[in-house]
């Protein structure tokens, strides 16, 4: 079964700190994984997309990386800031079809404080 | 900032009603989606479209229905609204095959009382 699974559900950090946040996967084929920010009330915003040949990305402060062998992905977040707090979803879409099917895992609530 | 359009984004009606969430986007995009999702769960797919006159149900069974008669509009229908529709519902969009990213409307959220 094609699953997605983060961790932690919730954190919550001081502004300033790093953190970075897990996912694991059993999607197969595998495609990409994509991080979204989704803040409260509002749709997920893509932060990276990483295909099976790429094992780091970087936006900004946010920096993905996949292991495709383990199957795992992380999202390290540097130097919080207030306007971080959000979910973060780790997303994987496999290659079996046409449409591309996307996996959503439940997000790790992120609260960053002052 | 992607240029995808939902309306209402909030709506709080009584059970029995009919109802139409409205989803836009001007970037030309073949491919929609409509995913519902729960506070703190994951997004779910209840209905995509290829193209125009294209419409399939998701993985969610979902009493909704949806028509795609323009590229650019993708509404969603719930003919009788009860208070297990309560949810969020989110609409995307994303062009054509391959890696593309899958851009998300601000979403409805839907009360019915």
């Amino acid at each position: 079964k094609n699953q997605v699974e983060q961790s932690p559900q919730s954190l919550i950090i001081l502004e300033g700190k790093n953190c970075t946040l897990q996912c694991n996967y059993t999607v197969s084929p595998f495609s990409n994984l994509r991080w979204y920010k989704q803040d409260t009330g509002r749709g997920p915003v893509s932060l990276t997309i990483m295909t099976f040949s790429e094992n780091t990305k970087s936006n900004g402060r946010y920096t993905a990386t996949l292991d495709a062998d383990t199957k795992q992905s992380s999202l390290h977040i540097t130097a919080s800031q207030l306007s971080d707090s959000a979910s973060y979803i780790c997303v994987v879409s496999d290659r079996g079809s046409t449409l591309g099917r996307l996996y959503f895992g439940r997000g790790t609530q992120l609260t960053v404080w002052p | 900032e992607a240029d995808i359009y939902q309306t209402p984004r909030y709506l709080v009606i009584g059970t029995g009603k009919k109802i139409t969430l409205e989803c836009s986007q001007t970037m030309g995009h073949d491919k929609m989606y409509w995913y519902q999702q729960d506070p703190g769960m994951e997004l779910h797919l209840i209905h995509y479209s290829y193209g125009v006159n294209s419409t399939e149900k998701g993985d969610l069974s979902s009493e909704s229905t949806v028509s795609r008669i323009r590229t650019e509009h993708f509404p969603l229908t719930l003919e009788s609204a009860r208070p297990s529709h309560t949810s969020q519902y989110l609409c995307a969009s994303r062009p054509g095959q391959g890696v593309y990213e899958q851009y998300f409307g601000p979403g409805t959220r839907l009360t019915v009382t």
